[in-house]
């Protein structure tokens, strides 16, 4: 079964609106942690946000917010104000238990086509 | 935020040779560091955990003597693509984690292999 459920296989936003993309998440594990990353057509991952299980308020970077709702298993990423540069692959990603050498396991993305 | 480097960024090989990749954290003692493998427009699968000075630990279904990964140091791991075939050219990117924040795991750019 799937650990990481990212629903949207591409999605085509206008430029300067909002942006979610969803993930959801299956753990039995009460500590854990979910990231998301951005990859670009070059191919490099770049970390965006981190919220943790226990952390009681949705984690915020900048125009990057994660809203995480612990009862749905839900950790969806909000970009506002989306900009052209924001044209990238979005990966959710978990990793499992406290230990910070437990492995991150990543869903099969989300394609964000930012439209000028 | 810390830097990994890995070398090559891209290698083009013949069927039946060995290929080097090297992974290295740059300003950071890297005490863990992950394998993962990426196929075109697929997400990253995760080959192989490394921690400094002892074996890997390998994913089910990742060949560890196809797949030698050596963790020598606290900034250099390497993966070894054995006897390389067609079917391994993909994109492998290593991770490391052990510096700066407290759960940010940093990822290099990348090597794009292709066996011909």
């Amino acid at each position: 079964a799937q650990k990481i459920t990212q629903t949207q296989p591409g999605m085509f936003v206008q430029e300067k609106e909002a942006v979610t993309l969803d993930c959801t998440y299956d753990t039995s594990d009460q500590s854990y942690g979910l990231f998301w990353y951005k990859q670009p057509s070059s191919g490099e991952m770049i970390f965006l946000i981190y919220q943790g299980s226990y952390d009681e308020q949705n984690a915020t970077e900048g125009r990057y917010s994660l809203n995480f709702q612990k009862a749905r298993k839900s950790a969806n990423l909000v970009i506002s104000a989306s900009q052209l540069g924001d044209s990238a692959m979005y990966f959710c990603a978990m990793r499992e238990g406290p230990s910070r050498d437990d492995k991150i396991i990543f869903g099969k993305g989300t394609r964000l086509h930012i439209l000028p | 935020g810390a830097v990994v480097s890995q070398h090559p960024s891209r290698v083009i090989c013949k069927s039946g040779t060995s290929v080097k990749i090297e992974c290295r954290s740059l300003d950071f003692q890297a005490t863990t560091m992950f394998w993962y493998r990426q196929f075109p427009k697929q997400s990253l699968m995760l080959m192989a955990t490394s921690n400094e000075g002892s074996k890997a630990t390998y994913e089910q279904g990742v060949e560890k003597d196809k797949f030698l990964i050596n963790h020598a140091s606290l900034t250099l791991s390497t993966l070894t693509v054995t006897s390389a075939h067609p079917e391994d050219s993909s994109f492998y990117i290593c991770s490391a984690r052990g510096g700066g924040g407290n759960n940010e795991q940093f990822f290099g750019p990348g090597t794009r292999l292709t066996v011909l």
